[in-house]
């Protein structure tokens, strides 16, 4: 399959700051990547949506200002936790399709966020 | 709200039993349907996916879909303890994926 990887795995930052997970897929070019959320034992939410050179499309209840996502590119997706505080703290989890109208997406390794 | 309903478990099943793991969905309109497996700390890893009512198997897994009744289910025969992890479902009307809260299985060796 297809190989997406996300940096960093894991990070510890003081609330207050910001902090910027990447999203890269690596053998092949992602039209659309999508940025999950998970807390302990719950089911993975979609934070948003975004699409290679367009805005990101935001689910309801999660704020774009405070979950900046920025696809520049076919293989780099960013998410940027601003303002970080200890209730942001999660597994962010992107994943990746290849081309458009394939349901099959391909997930990052995860990044856990602990914010003190 | 569309939804994706799965039994939280944990299901315990013996090393070298069947497991079966079970899953409703509630959007007629979906086209797709995973099955990933989790491990705690890691991000899912896609198992199986089906797109057909009727069965499909991969090794030892087995899916099973039956959208008359919004049903989707798992079968993983010989379970080994290396099995163990949260199995989560999914469906996909072809944009967004809905993920289910994922059942925990455990196989005791």
């Amino acid at each position: 399959g297809a190989v997406v990887s996300q940096h960093p795995s894991w990070v510890i930052c003081k609330s207050g700051t910001s902090v910027k997970i990447e999203c890269r897929s690596l053998d092949f070019q992602a039209t659309t990547m999508f940025w999950y959320r998970q807390f302990p034992k719950q089911s993975l939410m979609l934070m948003a949506t975004s699409n290679e050179g367009s805005k990101a499309t935001y689910e309801q209840g999660v704020e774009k200002d405070k979950f900046l996502i920025n696809h520049a590119s076919l293989t780099l997706s960013t998410l940027t936790v601003t303002s970080a505080h200890p209730e942001d703290s999660s597994f962010y989890i992107c994943s990746a399709r290849t081309r458009q109208g394939d349901t099959e997406a391909f997930f990052g390794q995860g990044t856990r966020l602990t914010v003190v | 709200q569309k939804e994706v309903e799965q039994n939280s478990g944990p299901l315990s099943v013996p090393e070298g039993a069947i497991a079966s793991l079970n899953c409703t969905y509630s959007d007629r309109g979906s086209q797709s349907f995973f099955w990933y497996r989790q491990y705690s700390g890691k991000s899912p890893e896609l198992i199986m996916f089906i797109y057909s009512n009727g069965d499909k198997e991969d090794g030892r897994f087995t899916a099973q879909l039956n959208k008359a009744s919004q049903y989707v289910s798992l079968l993983i025969r010989d379970s080994q303890p290396s099995d163990s992890a949260t199995y989560l479902c999914a469906s996909s009307g072809g944009f967004k994926t809905i993920f289910g809260a994922g059942t925990r299985l455990f196989v005791k060796a």
